[in-house]
């Protein structure tokens, strides 16, 4: 099954930086790659997605990067704010399987 | 607001109880999953229902029984739990018609076993 691999686990960045987040996936079969925003005690929501037929997107401050050749996709946040704070988890999904990276806290500091 | 509606919010049990968890959705979804989350942890897949269809389950222990009633629906069967089943049980659906659709989070039931 797929294995995907999220770095760094913490990342603390002062307001106004950027951020960036990093992951690998397995299964060379996985076509779709979202990223999801999680904080503390609710649900996790979608920020963006990348289909592997794309390179790149971005949407406002967040851009997301996929590197089908190497298995890699990494989300940028620009111009960080204080409520950008949360978990992040990438994923990764084949058909209606969607596996979870470990996730990522991100603080930015005002 | 959330258009995955999960209930109850919070739930506590003792071993030997019996209890279900469950999950709606009314946006013509045909995949609906189900996603345990402990404290610090990224979700953890269990079962997936395609087409009203168990398509994914991950080896989990028969004290959790997912059911699909239909389309909208989908329950999960809590029976005989530990207390490391303690955890934040997420439902989630997706469009379920191709690979590359998004999965929409219900809030999640909190679930504390005794």
């Amino acid at each position: 099954g797929e294995n995907v691999e999220q770095h760094p686990s913490t990342l603390s960045v002062q307001e106004g930086d950027s951020a960036v987040i990093k992951c690998t996936y397995s299964d060379s079969a996985s076509n779709y790659f979202p990223w999801y925003k999680q904080e503390l005690g609710k649900r996790p929501q979608l920020i963006i997605d990348i289909r592997s037929n794309v390179g790149e997107k971005k949407d406002q401050r967040i851009a997301v990067t996929l590197n089908k050749t190497a298995k890699h996709f990494s989300l940028h946040i620009t111009e960080t704010q204080p409520e950008d704070s949360a978990v992040y988890f990438c994923a990764a999904q084949n058909n209606n399987d969607m596996r979870f990276g470990a996730g990522t806290r991100l603080t930015v500091k005002p | 607001d959330t258009e995955v509606t999960q209930t109850p919010k919070h739930l506590v049990m003792g071993m030997t109880n019996k209890k279900s968890l469950k999950c709606e959705q009314h946006m013509g979804h045909r995949a609906m999953y189900w996603y345990k989350q402990k404290a610090k942890k990224p979700p953890e897949l269990m079962f997936v229902y395609s087409y009203e269809k168990l398509s994914i389950n991950e080896s989990v222990p028969s004290r959790f029984s997912p059911e699909c009633p239909n389309s909208s629906l989908l329950n999960l069967h809590l029976h005989a739990l530990q207390p490391e089943d303690s955890a934040l049980y997420l439902c989630a659906s997706s469009q379920g018609f191709s690979s590359s659709s998004p999965l929409h989070f219900g809030n999640g039931t909190r679930l504390t076993v005794t």
